[in-house]
């Protein structure tokens, strides 16, 4: 089956710009999705396609995918901006949905 | 405005069924693939399947084949997920997700709010 591999943490300082990578076999054929989850909340879709943001999203999310590996990128990170980060696939050889481990961000 | 609504926290022995519930509204509810994700304590995501709400077709994870149920009532726009065989490590707060475009493939713009289902003696 398809995996994803995320780091499981990431640190950034307030202002910065954290990334958040997730790794899969020729992961830049498929299309990458990404979520923010803050503890005790449903995640919500931050970036999809890759790169689009859904509206409401801030500008500072942004995406890229190619080759084995896409990435999530926050520019000027926010406290707010503190959450798990999950990247997620369709694997269209068994119509199934993949997600990555997850990534904990830490604004320090 | 599109809002997915599920059932409350379920306390449930070891062996037990439960069944989760996400009343959808908003939008048309056949016209959109219904997905279910779990999430363990301090654990990440875990995709368990899709119903199609048109036509009741599912997909399940290779996880969860043979003991996952997931089937619709479309007159209460209504997703049902039921888990059979319940052991402790299925202690999670459940999710329903709803796909974006109109198949199963895609990302998923609208969550419930979490079922909390804790299998306990």
């Amino acid at each position: 089956s398809y995996v994803l591999t995320q780091p499981p943490s990431v640190s950034v300082a307030p202002g910065q710009t954290a990334s958040i990578t997730c790794g899969g076999n020729n992961i830049g054929s498929k299309s990458v999705h990404w979520y923010q989850q803050k503890p005790g909340q449903a995640p919500v879709l931050v970036v999809y396609d890759d790169s689009d943001r859904p509206s409401g999203i801030p500008e500072r999310f942004s995406g890229s995918n190619s080759g084995n590996t896409a990435t999530l990128t926050i520019s000027r990170v926010e406290a707010g901006d503190e959450a798990d980060y999950y990247c997620q696939v369709w694997d269209s050889s068994r119509d199934h949905v993949v997600f990555g481990g997850g990534t904990e961000l830490t604004v320090l | 405005q599109v809002q997915l609504v599920q059932s409350g926290t379920e306390v449930k022995k070891p062996g037990a069924s439960v069944k989760v519930s996400c009343k959808a509204s908003g939008y048309t509810f056949t016209g959109y693939y219904m997905h279910w994700v779990r999430q363990a304590p301090g654990q990440g995501l875990e995709w368990m399947g899709w119903v199609n709400p048109n036509n009741s077709g599912t997909n399940y994870a290779q996880t969860f084949q043979g003991w996952v149920t997931m089937t619709r009532d479309t007159s209460i726009s209504t997703a049902y997920m039921e888990l059979s065989r319940l052991k402790s490590d299925d202690t999670a707060v459940y999710y329903c997700a709803r796909s974006s475009g109109m198949a199963a493939a895609g990302n998923f713009d609208y969550w419930g709010q979490g079922t909390l289902v804790t299998v306990s003696s």
